[in-house]
């Protein structure tokens, strides 16, 4: 079945630096991706979409990459800081799944100070 | 405007017994989900509800049943506890349909089987 995949599980950066998280996705019909952070204790938090007809949408100090071409979805977190430190999902949304969404394993990003 | 509320928090229970877990949506949400959460997983789809129907089920076994009620409300249920139903049980609601936009989620059940 479809999955997402995400190509490193844990992530360490120095804080102020710019953060990369990774998503491969396999159903190249899916038509939206979400991202959601869920740091310790607590439910994942939204964080921003993205709809296929896009290949690029900015929030605040982060921006989501689609590239439908390669199935690759990248989260870019602008100047991380220490509250940035969590676990960051992504999620599909493919055609035949009655709207319900695919989850990735979770990659966690750790801030080094 | 209030978030979406579980309980309990945590919870211990013994092989063979069950549990109920109980979820409010913030309101004026209709949509309901439930996931399970293990150390190193994703989250793994439960069950969907919209309007009391129930929309959308995960690969689970039937030990696991949910409903949800005229206010929304959700409760879930899990029947002859294994130890691998340890777990944090994450609830979120919506608008409408889980896959067109944000699911809120609750802070999760804790779920722990002895």
């Amino acid at each position: 079945g479809e999955s997402v995949g995400l190509h490193l599980p844990t992530l360490s950066v120095q804080e102020g630096d710019n953060s990369i998280i990774n998503c491969a996705y396999s159903n190249s019909a899916s038509d939206y991706f979400i991202w959601y952070k869920q740091e310790s204790g607590k439910g994942p938090q939204f964080i921003i979409d993205i709809r296929s007809n896009m290949d690029k949408r900015q929030g605040q100090r982060v921006t989501v990459l689609l590239n439908k071409t390669v199935k690759h979805l990248s989260l870019q977190i602008a100047a991380t800081q220490p509250g940035d430190s969590a676990v960051y999902f992504c999620a599909e949304n493919p055609p035949d799944s009655n709207y319900q969404l695919i989850w990735g394993a979770g990659t966690k990003l750790i801030i080094k100070p | 405007k209030a978030g979406v509320t579980q309980t309990p928090r945590y919870l211990i229970k013994t092989r063979g017994q069950q549990v109920t877990l109980s979820c409010s949506p913030i309101s004026g949400h209709r949509s309901v989900s439930w996931y399970q959460q293990t150390p190193g997983q994703g989250l793994q789809f439960l069950f969907e509800y919209f309007s009391e129907t129930q929309r959308n089920k995960g690969n689970f076994p039937g030990r696991f049943s949910g409903r949800q009620f005229s206010n929304s409300r959700s409760e879930m249920n899990v029947s002859t506890l294994e130890l691998g139903d340890s777990a944090l049980y994450l609830c979120a609601s919506s608008l409408s349909v889980p896959g067109t936009g944000e699911l809120f989620f609750g802070e999760g059940s804790r779920l722990t089987v002895l």
